[in-house]
């Protein structure tokens, strides 16, 4: 079963409005959680590192204001698009693993449309 | 340098084929690596771990080679569902470092 859940699966919003996203891991602790977001036929870019009980770490050219990063829990994480756009039209995607030698597991990802 | 580089394809084998894809890396410390499959609109799903003695998994055999520093992953009898997108990683922790290749694309063709 599923260890990393994500949610919603997928959003419909108009632009303007904000969005959240959640990342739970299901069955073990994570400290670190990623996001990533993946245009169509493009590669996983890794948009943040979130860290539990402090910033998130964002990669270059990814607005820290725009797309919020919440790590609040040791299972929780939520990445919130704020005034989103089209152009912010993706599939993000959340990953977390339990130890630094464990694989990545990928929650199912969110589908976000903005009109 | 990226910590693990891919070949983005794409391949396109028939039916049955035997194909293999390789990624080599650039931290010679790594001591293991993980396979995902990625399917057109889905997340990456875990498809095998490779250690230092590799590992098999029915059609499926993943190796580690720590001189050359590559990863290997080998499909025997390549079925039409074997259709995917195939990622190399390296453990969770050091996935800071890693902003996943494009991954090698395979098509199987009936």
């Amino acid at each position: 079963g599923a260890v990393v859940s994500q949610h919603p699966s997928w959003v419909i919003c108009k632009s303007g409005t904000s969005v959240k996203i959640e990342c739970r891991s299901l069955d073990f602790q994570a400290t670190t959680m990623f996001w990533y977001r993946q245009f169509p036929k493009q590669s996983l870019m890794l948009m943040a590192t979130s860290n539990e009980g402090s910033k998130a770490t964002y990669e270059q050219g990814v607005e820290k204001d725009k797309f919020l990063i919440n790590h609040a829990s040791l299972t929780l994480s939520t990445l919130t698009v704020t005034s989103a756009h089209p152009e912010d039209s993706s599939f993000y995607i959340c990953s977390a693993s339990g130890t630094d030698n464990s694989p990545l597991h990928f929650g199912n990802g969110t589908r976000l449309t903005v009109t | 340098r990226k910590e693990v580089e891919q070949d983005p394809g794409p391949f396109n084998v028939p039916e049955g084929a035997t194909v293999a894809f390789n990624c080599t890396y650039s931290n010679s410390a790594s001591q293991s690596f993980f396979w995902y499959r990625q399917d057109c609109r889905k997340e990456p799903k875990l498809l095998m771990s490779v250690y230092s003695s590799g590992n098999e998994d029915g059609r499926f055999t993943a190796q580690l080679n720590r001189a050359s520093q590559y990863i290997s992953l080998l499909i025997r009898d390549s079925k039409l569902s074997d259709s995917a997108t195939y990622l190399c990683a390296p453990p969770g922790g050091s996935a800071r470092q890693l902003t996943f290749g494009s991954g090698t694309q395979l098509t199987v063709l009936p």
